[in-house]
């Protein structure tokens, strides 16, 4: 079946770290693929996202590119700040998807120190 | 502005009630979702509506119900047979096309069992 593994947080790091959380998946074809944000007591956003092979998907200073090879979408950021502190999630549109449903990973909390 | 409102943003439930989370949207998207957040495992979808009149069951749909009588509104009731409802409840919606925009989600209701 479609399943997202992320790697398990948190994710601790000071301010202007280099950051990488890991993404891995599980589908067949070609699904598209999703980053989303969550901040404390909130819903959550869309960061960004790349729908074929080879793409790279980039907002605010964060990018992934989708690697259909090693069936991943790291999400790597150059230099992070206190305000990125959040959990991220990893999640998939399978290629024949049914009703629109994504398929979320468990999370990865990232907490940034001054 | 168009967006998910959810309401209300904290609730508490005796045994042996039923509750109703509301969740609205003005985007004009045909699909809309419920899942459920729990700490370290991610989300879990409970039902989803493709379209007016008609909705699906999720991967935990027992213990809860649903309607979608109009295209704003899709409320969910946690019913008394749902042993273990204290969690975030997360409303999201889509248009057609997900892979090309994801999902918009409301800021979430916390429920808990008093």
């Amino acid at each position: 079946g479609n399943s997202v593994t992320q790697m398990e947080g948190p994710v601790t790091l000071s301010e202007e770290a280099f950051l990488t959380i890991n993404c891995t998946y599980t589908a067949t074809g070609y699904p598209s693929l999703f980053w989303y944000v969550q901040y404390p007591g909130e819903g959550l956003q869309l960061l960004l996202k790349a729908t074929k092979a080879d793409d790279k998907g980039s907002n605010k200073g964060f990018e992934a590119t989708y690697r259909k090879e090693t069936t991943s979408f790291h999400l790597e950021k150059g230099s992070v700040q206190v305000s990125d502190s959040a959990v991220y999630f990893c999640a998939l549109l399978p290629q024949y998807n049914q009703g629109g449903k994504l398929i979320f990973g468990q999370g990865t909390e990232l907490s940034v120190k001054p | 502005d168009g967006g998910i409102t959810q309401s209300p943003k904290y609730l508490f439930r005796k045994e042996g009630q039923n509750v109703t989370l509301s969740c609205e949207q003005n985007l004009n998207h045909d699909a809309m979702y419920w899942y459920r957040q729990d700490p370290g495992q991610g989300l879990r979808l409970i039902y989803y509506s493709q379209i007016v009149n008609d909705f699906q069951k999720g991967d935990i749909a027992e213990g809860y119900s649903v309607s979608r009588e109009k295209k704003e509104s899709f409320p969910l009731t946690v019913t008394s047979a749902q042993k273990n409802p204290t969690a975030f409840y997360l409303c999201a919606s889509s248009i057609g096309g997900t892979e090309l925009y994801g999902y918009t989600f409301g800021s979430g209701t916390r429920l808990t069992v008093v």
